[in-house]
Formats: C-alpha cells, structure tokens, sequence
C-alpha cells in the first residue's frame, strides 16, 4: 500500500509537444504529490506538487492533473523544450511519515528539437 | 543561500569495508532525510534525522545507520558494504519534519568493489 506506480518508463516528445506522464498510488492517507525533476549528475529538484482537495495546478508550462477517486495524477509539460529531457519522478507523503517520500519509478524524457 | 551539501562526492570501496557519507543542510533546515538511488531499485528512503533523533526508518538492513548533529549536519554510516550498496545516495533537508518542501543535494556515488 506504500507504492507508487509510474507511467511510462521513457517518453519521447517532439519540441512544441505535450509530454504527459501518468502515477497512481493505492494509499488513501497519502495528502501530498510532488513531481520531481532530476538532470544527470544532480539530485532530484521540486517542480510543482499538488494537495488531493486540489484537482489541478498549473505552474508556467506544467499542470498537475489530480483525480482522488481514481487515485491517480498526472504531469504535464505544454510546449516541451530540449531543455525538459530529464528524469521526472513522482511522489507521495503523509503527515504521520515526517519527510518520508515515497517516490515512483521515474520516467525518462527526451524532447527532440 | 547555499544549497544541501554532501561529500565527499565519490567514493570506491571494496566489499566488507564500511563507508561515511556527510550531509549539510540548508542553513535553517532541521530535518534531514536519505535516500538510496540505484537503476533496479529507483529513489528509497533510507530514514530521517530531525533534532537529532530518528524519525522514521525506510526498509533497509541494520547496516545501514544515521545521526544528526546539534548544527543538524548528519552523517549515514554503511557497514560491511556489499556489492548491491553500490548507487548514489542522496539527502534531502527541510525546515521542520514532514515539511512538504523538501532540497535533495548532488548526491555521493557510492561504487563497491
């Protein structure tokens, strides 16, 4: 019931494109949903993150798309660039965890000029 | 104001020996967190440190330990290291525990031979 699920594994996206990156979680008590981008050699960096009585935000180019009953939420990057090719990784918290993450497989994103 | 710091940055061990790996957080920041980060694997959580205490403990041997400072910098300690303890670990502050807002460092590649 800890896992959280990642989808794709590797995503490739035209320049100008859409690139949409889907995660489910089975843990009612989860309450917090960051996304995570990670460039070789770096830690991962906070994107944008989402609380569940939210069921979207948009922050410049990336939405986050949050559907509670299905226990689902998505990424999506409008308007991908080169510079977006990296690892996006989601994850999830509770409140009785501390700082605990529990984070998804990771998907690898290249956008091609 | 500087980022999460962590060294060294490499290291190479053979199988048996054990390894310290060290973490600053950002100035202000209390909790710190680690990571495990490998291909098979993804991002783990190993634990988290908050004033000097263990908060929570992610699904790993005992050879695997913690501690925190008073000035909150921490260490994680890996003894009789093996060949699957080769991957990068990473540490993560916040200013409180469960904290949402969480800054990984660069990470230490951690190579066991």
């Amino acid at each position: 019931q800890q896992q959280v699920k990642q989808s794709p594994q590797s995503l490739i996206v035209q320049k100008g494109g859409i690139s949409i990156i889907n995660c489910a979680y089975e843990n009612t008590a989860f309450d917090y949903f960051p996304w995570y981008q990670q460039f070789p050699g770096k830690g991962p960096a906070l994107l944008i993150a989402i609380r569940p009585d939210v069921s979207e935000k948009k922050e410049g180019r990336f939405t986050i798309s949050f559907n509670k009953s299905a226990k689902q939420f998505s990424l999506h990057i409008m308007d991908s660039q080169p510079g977006d090719s990296a690892t996006y990784f989601c994850a999830a918290s509770m409140k009785t965890s501390g700082s605990r993450l529990t984070f998804g497989e990771g998907t690898q994103l290249t956008v091609n000029p | 104001k500087a980022g999460v710091t962590q060294t060294p940055r490499y290291l190479i061990k053979t199988r048996g020996q054990q390894v310290t790996l060290s973490c600053s957080p950002i100035s202000g920041h209390r909790s710190v967190s680690w990571y495990q980060q490998t291909p098979g694997q993804g991002l783990q959580f190993l634990f988290e440190y908050f004033s000097e205490t263990q908060r929570n403990k992610g699904n790993f041997p005992g050879r695997f330990s913690g501690r925190q400072f008073s000035n909150s910098r921490s260490e994680m300690n890996v003894s009789t290291l093996e060949l699957g303890d080769s991957a990068l670990y990473l540490c993560a502050s916040s200013l409180e525990s469960g904290d949402n807002e969480q800054f990984f460092g660069p990470g230490t590649r951690l190579t066991v031979l």
